[in-house]
């Protein structure tokens, strides 16, 4: 089992739409858990970090469920800027140490 | 404020032959870490660095791999004799304490 298993996407959808990306971990001990977007060959860019109370940053709320062990990151009223590859990643060490990343699901968003 | 660059951007080099990545962090911070990415397969740590001592090099594939850190200032990334299965994009990232990870924008090495 992977450590980080997300949704393998692609999603196609028109501009205004509400996606929903599902992450789940198989490490018990992770501490950490972040949303990294990636551009097109363009490095990971931290978007959020999740905690465990949920939390949102303007059209962007984030959840986790320790006890699933799972983490998803909604998105409302898309925006063409927002195609992007968002990558899960969770750390068992509580910082930036040794980052287990998911593969991604591609985003696109359509006029 | 400049952020983390890596150096070259892309490098085409054939089997067998040795290529150096090097990352530059950005000033200060004293954690700089190592991932790559190979087609198809999700981001993978490689090692970390605090200021110039390895903390983990737990992710290196293999002996083929040197991680260097001189002065706790740039880091650079030998693989040699590089093999056909090495090609993939190679990030630095680098972090001031337990705080937020900036990622260069990759290496993109191709083995032929």
């Amino acid at each position: 089992r992977k450590e980080v298993e997300q949704d393998p996407g692609p999603f196609n959808v028109p501009e205004g739409a509400t996606v929903a990306f599902n992450c789940t971990y198989s490490n018990s001990a992770s501490q950490s858990f972040f949303w990294y977007r990636q551009d097109c060959r363009k490095e990971p860019k931290l978007l959020m970090s999740v905690y465990s109370s949920g939390n949102e940053d303007g059209r962007f709320t984030a959840q986790l469920n320790r006890a699933s062990q799972y983490i998803s990151l909604l998105i409302r009223d898309s925006k063409l800027s927002d195609s992007a590859t968002y990558l899960c990643v969770v750390n068992p060490w509580g910082s930036n140490y040794k980052l287990t990343f998911g593969k991604g699901t591609l985003l696109t968003v359509n006029p | 404020e400049a952020g983390v660059t890596q150096f070259p951007s892309h490098s085409v080099i054939e089997k067998g032959q040795t290529v150096t990545l090097r990352c530059d962090p950005i000033s200060g911070h004293d954690n700089l870490y190592w991932y790559r990415r190979v087609m198809g397969k999700e981001i993978k740590f490689l090692l970390h660095f605090v200021k110039e001592s390895k903390q983990d090099e737990s992710g290196m594939p293999n002996n083929r791999f040197l991680a260097e850190r001189t002065g706790g200032t740039y880091s650079t990334l030998k693989v040699q004799p590089a093999e056909l299965e090495d090609s993939g994009v190679y990030f630095c990232a680098s972090s001031q304490g337990a705080g937020k990870a900036f990622f260069g924008q990759g290496t993109r090495l191709t083995v032929v």
